[in-house]
């Protein structure tokens, strides 16, 4: 069975700080890697990754894939309150996505 | 701007009444996606469909839920009867080449 799997489930950083967030997934045959932010509404498209190495980047945040060791990150350097959400990462091997439970970040002033 | 659209954006029903949501996907997209989400289970998908074609329902309760696209322009989601435990916010989305776009959902509470 296909699954994506996030680590931290969550975490508490100060403003200013750079986290890694983390996506691991096992699927049969992989298609492409997907971000999203979700604030308190509905998630908001981040980043597509579907070649290994080649990172994409949008302002602060940046994210990499991994397709020999089947993980992706997601950077998000001098972090701000703004940034405080969950962050889901999903698989679309199938014509659909498979999403992962999330990481709730949480940005202290 | 193109969006997806989601009506009622909220709706407050008792138990055993018929729930009827829209959508409206972007114009172009050929794929339309219901989720539903909740604290506990996180986001989980119920049905899709690719050119109006239902492809996958297998997530939805299939003796009180039904999904339909009578036309490329809308997509529904009806429960009937509706439960307490169907009390979720359900997002539709509609897609392109593997991304999806949501739409801003339905907070659903069934007393």
């Amino acid at each position: 069975e296909d699954k994506v799997v996030q680590s931290p489930l969550s975490l508490v950083v100060h403003e200013g700080d750079t986290v890694t967030l983390n996506c691991s997934y096992e699927v049969t045959n992989f298609r492409s890697l997907l971000w999203y932010k979700q604030e308190k509404k509905a998630p908001t498209f981040l980043f597509m990754l579907t070649s290994s190495g080649i990172e994409k980047k949008s302002g602060r945040l940046s994210s990499i894939l991994d397709k020999k060791e089947l993980f992706s990150i997601l950077n998000i350097t001098a972090t701000q309150t703004g940034d405080s959400a969950v962050y889901l990462c999903a698989e679309g091997s199938q014509g659909n996505l498979i999403f992962g439970k999330g990481t709730k970040l949480s940005v202290k002033p | 701007d193109a969006r997806v659209t989601q009506t009622p954006r909220h709706k407050v029903t008792e138990m055993g009444q018929e729930v009827t949501m829209r959508c409206q996907p972007i114009l172009g997209h050929n794929t339309v996606f219901w989720y539903r989400q909740t604290m506990m289970q996180g986001l989980e998908l119920l049905a899709y469909f690719r050119n109006r074609a239902p492809l996958d329902d297998s997530g939805m309760p299939k003796d009180r839920f039904s999904a339909e696209m009578p036309d490329a322009t809308l997509a529904t989601l009806k429960i009937q009867p509706s439960e307490p435990r169907d009390s979720a916010v359900y997002f539709c989305a509609s897609g392109y080449r593997d991304i999806q776009y949501f739409g801003a959902g339905t907070r659903l509470s069934v007393l």
